[in-house]
């Protein structure tokens, strides 16, 4: 399966900072990635599909102006938390599918906490 | 709209046998995964079911029946390693993920 990699793994900062998290593909070219947010004792939730060289497709109810994503190439792509507030704290998780067709397996980088002051 | 369902949480004994059952209703249907969380890390993959049936691997079996919208997941030989959510996902008809909340088990020696 494909390795995928985030950084940084925790990060604390103030209200009103922004915060990028970078989301790897180690050994295998992405078109496309996907970025989901859980918190505490709840399920993954989807923000947005990451797709290479075009504009990402954001959730019903994700402001798009403040979770900034970025696929610049097919092993990169961060997601920026612009003008975090501490209702932003959350296990940030990017994920990268299977190039078999027809089987959409994902795989899971190891997630960054976010913790907003 | 679709709607997957776990049980929130499970006990069960070391060395037992557990079933963590799913039940879904979706907008089509393209496969079923598990997927093990341990508290504070991401999902890893457990198992991909798409035809009705049982998949065996190791010490953990999943099932499917897509004329009942139901499948579980069997962990048998529990270890306590085993502690952790168990999560149900289903890839709908535009190949989204649907994911359900999690069944946390706990074990016990």
């Amino acid at each position: 399966g494909a390795v995928v990699s985030q950084h940084p793994s925790r990060v604390i900062c103030k209200s009103g900072t922004s915060v990028k998290i970078e989301c790897r593909s180690l050994d295998f070219q992405a078109t496309t990635m996907f970025w989901y947010r859980q918190f505490p004792k709840q399920s993954l939730m989807l923000m947005a599909t990451s797709n290479e060289g075009s504009k990402a497709t954001y959730e019903q109810g994700v402001e798009k102006d403040k979770f900034l994503i970025n696929h610049a190439s097919l092993t990169l792509s961060t997601l920026t938390v612009t003008s975090a507030h501490p209702e932003d704290s959350s296990f940030y998780i990017c994920s990268v599918v299977s190039g078999n067709p027809g089987y959409n397996e994902q795989f899971f980088g190891p997630g960054t906490r976010l913790t907003v002051l | 709209g679709q709607n997957i369902d776990q049980p929130t949480e499970m006990t069960a004994t070391e060395g037992a046998i557990v079933q963590i059952n799913c039940t879904y209703q979706t907008s089509g249907f393209n496969g079923l995964f598990w997927y093990q969380q341990h508290a504070g890390e991401a999902p890893t993959f457990l198992s991909y079911n798409v035809l009705d049936g049982l998949e065996e691997k190791g010490r953990f079996s999943s099932f499917l029946s897509r004329s009942k919208g139901y499948s579980y997941l069997l962990l048998k030989e529990l270890q306590m390693k085993d502690s952790a959510s168990y999560l149900c996902a289903v890839l709908d008809s535009n190949y989204q993920l649907i994911w359900g909340a999690g069944t946390k088990l706990i074990i016990k020696p």
